[in-house]
């Protein structure tokens, strides 16, 4: 049973470029969310995809964007690259649920790291 | 504000030794409290969930424990091993609009000495 799986594991990018990382969600999963990690610090929640439409968000700017296709994987975009993008890209994945008493842990992939420079 | 705050910021034990590791939050609506392992350039795994009504759960040497009341968690790690060495991150979803939102703790990087 494959777990989540993210791609590329590193990438180099200048400045000013864009990215495109991908994930694919462990098997039976349907929600797919996405954290930046900077060096010595705690995820960070950018947004969440849930039947291919992006149901929750962080406080992230619009360079920031991202799809989910209909075989439950997902994508992030960032645009217009800047320094401080540089980080851990982490995605998640969970089977929807709504309701106070969803305790189902998160699976995280083992992250894309990007180096801006 | 929703804030989760961990101690120590990093920690140095040796092999065989026991340790805990503290979380506080001010999160409201507390929904669960989560323990992650974080090993370096790899995912957070997950430990332990524990809702509102569970104040201790165990994960073999892990045993997390939650005070609701005074809003605090621990996590004890007994006979601590080699491979323990990592980041121990602690997440509090709070239930807003609908869904579960996860505020994560900066972590607690654990360093095991032989």
């Amino acid at each position: 049973d494959a777990g989540v799986t993210q791609s590329p594991t590193h990438l180099i990018k200048t400045r000013g470029q864009q990215v495109t990382l991908r994930c694919s969600p462990k098997s039976g999963h349907d929600t797919v969310s996405w954290y930046q990690q900077a060096l010595g610090q705690g995820p960070q929640f950018i947004f969440q995809y849930y039947e291919e439409e992006e149901r929750q968000r962080g406080n992230f700017p619009d360079r920031f964007s991202g799809h989910q296709f209909p075989n439950y994987s997902s994508e992030l975009n960032v645009n217009a690259l800047l320094l401080g993008d540089s980080a851990l890209y982490l995605c998640a994945s969970s089977l929807a649920r709504t309701g106070s008493s969803y305790n189902s842990p998160l699976h995280f992939g083992n992250g894309t790291r990007l180096t801006v420079t | 504000k929703n804030q989760v705050e961990q101690s120590p910021q990093s920690l140095i034990i040796l092999e065989g030794k026991n340790c805990t590791l503290q979380c506080n939050y001010t999160v409201s609506p507390f929904s669960n409290l989560r323990w992650y392992k974080q090993d370096t350039g790899r995912g957070p795994v997950s430990l332990t969930i524990m809702t509102f009504s569970e104040n201790t759960k165990s994960n073999g040497r892990y045993t997390a424990t939650l005070d609701a009341d005074t809003k605090q968690s621990s996590l004890h790690i007994t006979a601590s091993q080699l491979s323990d060495s990592a980041s121990y991150i602690c997440v509090v979803s709070r239930f807003s609009g609908g869904y579960n939102k996860l505020i994560f703790g900066a972590g607690t990087r654990l360093a095991v000495h032989p």
